[in-house]
């Protein structure tokens, strides 16, 4: 099975902050990865599709980068509403498999 | 608008079997896969597998076979996952969220459902 690491597990930042979370899988998987957000007690949202293709209704901030092993979801500027856990998901090869998430929390 | 449904949660007893749906509306059915995802509190997400709501064509992550059956009822649009011999390892929020192939990513998610496992 493919891993995904991501790291830092959790990061602190103030409001107006731009930040980058990073995902690195254990072989290569070309652009097969994908970002959610998931907020307390709710689902995950798609905010990213193939490492850098965008989705309808998600805020521009969001941006997704990388190929290979290291993919990195940026989020400019960062506002209270973006406070939540992000994970990473490969679909290169099944299992899908998901990262551990990194924990976005208020400074 | 698409929309997934999931059931109510659930309490069982250990040894006992759950069987959990997922009923869509505001898309074809029958043109998406439906995968199931296990949570357990705090953890990070597990694929459990999928179904074709097509044909009922199924796929299952290798750890899952065994303890979870995927199923659906095309004249429901409802997609359902029965989990057997149900341990403590069990209690987890099961999402199920749609896909199509060859795009392997979910786009939309169901709000789960919480199965605890309990005497």
């Amino acid at each position: 099975d493919i891993v995904l690491t991501q790291s830092p597990a959790t990061l602190s930042v103030t409001p107006g902050e731009s930040v980058s979370l990073s995902c690195r899988a254990s072989q290569g998987i070309s652009t097969s990865i994908h970002w959610y957000q998931q907020k307390s007690n709710e689902s995950p949202r798609l905010l990213i599709k193939y490492a850098s293709q965008s989705i309808s209704g998600i805020p521009s901030r969001f941006s997704g980068s990388g190929s290979g092993t290291d993919f990195t979801l940026s989020i400019n500027r960062v506002e209270s509403e973006d406070f939540s856990v992000y994970y990473c998901q490969q679909s290169y090869s099944l299992p899908l498999t998901f990262g551990s998430g990194t924990k976005l929390e208020i400074k | 608008e698409v929309q997934l449904q999931q059931s109510g949660a659930e309490l069982v007893k250990p040894g006992a079997s759950v069987k959990l749906s997922c009923k869509t509306s505001g898309y074809t059915f029958s043109n998406y896969y439906m995968s199931w995802l296990k949570q357990m509190p705090g953890q990070n997400i597990e694929w459990i597998g999928n179904i074709y709501g097509g044909n009922g064509g199924t796929g299952y992550n290798q750890k899952f076979k065994g303890k979870a059956t995927l199923t659906v009822d095309k004249s429901s649009s409802t997609a359902y996952m029965d989990l057997s011999s149900l341990t403590s390892e069990d209690s987890a929020v099961y999402f199920c969220a749609r896909h199509r192939v060859p795009y392997w990513y979910f786009d939309f998610w169901g709000p789960g459902t919480m199965v605890t496992v309990s005497s």
